[in-house]
């Protein structure tokens, strides 16, 4: 099946620093893949979609100098967190595409939790 | 607007109730309809999806829901829970074809008490 893979799972790091978060899809192509934040508590909002080769598209409201996406190649899109502060802690979910059963599907990673001291 | 609506916030019931978790939408049209499970600290495993056909939809874990159009609905149900089903369940919608919007509800919290 369909296996996205995140890393690290978790992440402590001190204001004022970067930290970058993998999204790998294991055994499939991913031209497409999605990166959500959750809140404690809260529901999944969509971040930006990533797009390999070409630069991401972010959702309103969402700094792109502050969340850095690059989708480099067909398995593997990473999210850095620049200059992070504390208010940046959140759970960080990517996704995948996935042709499955005849239809798309989307496959999600385990998250990584960051948390900025 | 595209809206997904989990009216309940947390649910306890008792290992070996039945289940009914809530979800309605607001779409133009009929959406793919999707139950997810997250557990503490994990990413989210898809329970079931509906795309189209059958409106009674099986998934994993002995879960099943079913889309009610009329109703805008799409309530997933377990006929006995078992204390592993403790987690949050969040139910989403997505357009036809389209998953670069995916819309969540604010999740349901379920409790299992022994």
């Amino acid at each position: 099946g369909a296996v996205v893979s995140q890393h690290p799972s978790r992440v402590i790091c001190k204001s004022g620093t970067s930290v970058k978060i993998e999204c790998r899809s294991l055994d499939f192509q991913a031209t497409t893949m999605f990166w959500y934040r959750q809140f404690p508590k809260q529901s999944l909002m969509l971040m930006a979609t990533s797009n390999e080769g070409s630069k991401a598209t972010y959702e309103q409201g969402v700094e792109k100098d502050k969340f850095l996406i690059n989708h480099a190649s067909l398995t593997l899109s990473t999210l850095t967190v620049t200059s992070a502060h504390p208010e940046d802690s959140s759970f960080y979910i990517c996704s995948a595409s996935f042709q499955g059963s005849g239809a798309n599907v989307l496959t999600f990673g385990a998250g990584s939790r960051l948390t900025v001291l | 607007a595209q809206s997904v609506t989990q009216p309940d916030i947390h649910i306890t019931v008792s290992e070996g109730a039945s289940l009914e978790l809530r979800c309605n939408y607001s779409y133009g049209a009929t959406p793919y309809l999707f139950w997810y499970v997250q557990s503490p600290g994990q990413g989210l495993q898809l329970l079931l999806k509906y795309f189209s056909g059958d409106t009674l939809v099986q998934g994993i874990k002995g879960f099943e829901a079913e889309f009610k159009r009329s109703q805008s609905s799409f309530n997933l149900r377990k006929p006995s829970v078992h204390w592993s089903d403790a987690a949050e369940y969040f139910c989403a919608v997505a357009a036809p074809g389209n998953f670069n919007k995916f819309y969540f509800g604010s999740g349901t919290k379920l409790n299992v008490k022994p």
